[in-house]
């Protein structure tokens, strides 16, 4: 079956450091896969998305690529802000791109922490 | 902007004893998700509405999960008894077409 792998948190950083979140998937097929954060109560926000090898998503100084040869997808930041402190989840879809996203498989969160 | 909310947001109850979480999703989203992390671990999909019916059940734990969308509107997740392994997070999420999922802010569940 599919399954997601994070690095193992918390994660903590001095502002403006450089921000490296580990994510490695099992799937069948073609993937799209996702990274979500949860913000100190909030929900699930979607933060990016790539759906096909190659792609990078990138949002708010965040970005990631699909790497199918590795079948990894790193969430990486320039330079982390206290803001950016939150759980990040990287997820995976095995619905190729064009269709229902809904079916999602999670890793089990990293805990960022940002101090200034 | 599409609006999920969930309530009530926190719950404390016995081992034995029945909770019912509630999702509303903004109208015009016919897909409707459930997911529960549980213990700070991965969040898992529990199941999954086409409008009132159910697509996709195979993450409910067991039968004491009951899972309703009345006219393919709000949701409700029952559980009934209530077991202390059952404790954690339970999410909403909809989303409508090709469009990611939008999660709502989730129900803790806490069961002593």
């Amino acid at each position: 079956g599919n399954s997601v792998t994070q690095m193992e948190g918390p994660v903590t950083l001095s502002e403006e450091a450089f921000l490296t979140i580990n994510c490695t998937y099992t799937a069948t097929g073609y993937p799209s896969l996702f990274w979500y954060v949860q913000y100190p109560g909030e929900g699930l926000q979607l933060l990016l998305k790539a759906t096909k090898a190659d792609d990078k998503g990138s949002n708010k100084g965040f970005e990631a690529t699909y790497r199918k040869e590795t079948t990894s997808f790193h969430l990486e930041k320039g330079s982390v802000q206290v803001s950016d402190s939150a759980v990040y989840f990287c997820a995976l879809s095995d619905r190729a791109g064009g269709t229902s996203y809904g079916k999602l498989t999670f890793g089990q969160g990293t805990i960022l922490t940002v101090h200034p | 902007e599409a609006g999920v909310t969930q309530f009530p947001s926190h719950s404390v109850i016995e081992k034995g004893q029945t909770v019912t979480l509630r999702c509303d999703p903004i109208s015009g989203h016919d897909n409707l998700y459930w997911y529960r992390r549980v213990m700070g671990k991965e969040i898992k999909f529990l199941l999954h509405f086409v409008k009132e019916s159910k697509q996709d059940e195979s993450g409910m734990p067991n039968n004491r999960f009951l899972a309703e969308r009345t006219g393919g509107t709000y949701s409700t997740l029952k559980v009934q008894p209530a077991e202390l392994e059952d404790s954690g997070v339970y999410f909403c999420a909809i989303s409508h077409g090709n469009s990611p999922l939008h999660f709502g802010n989730g129900t803790r569940l806490t069961v002593t």
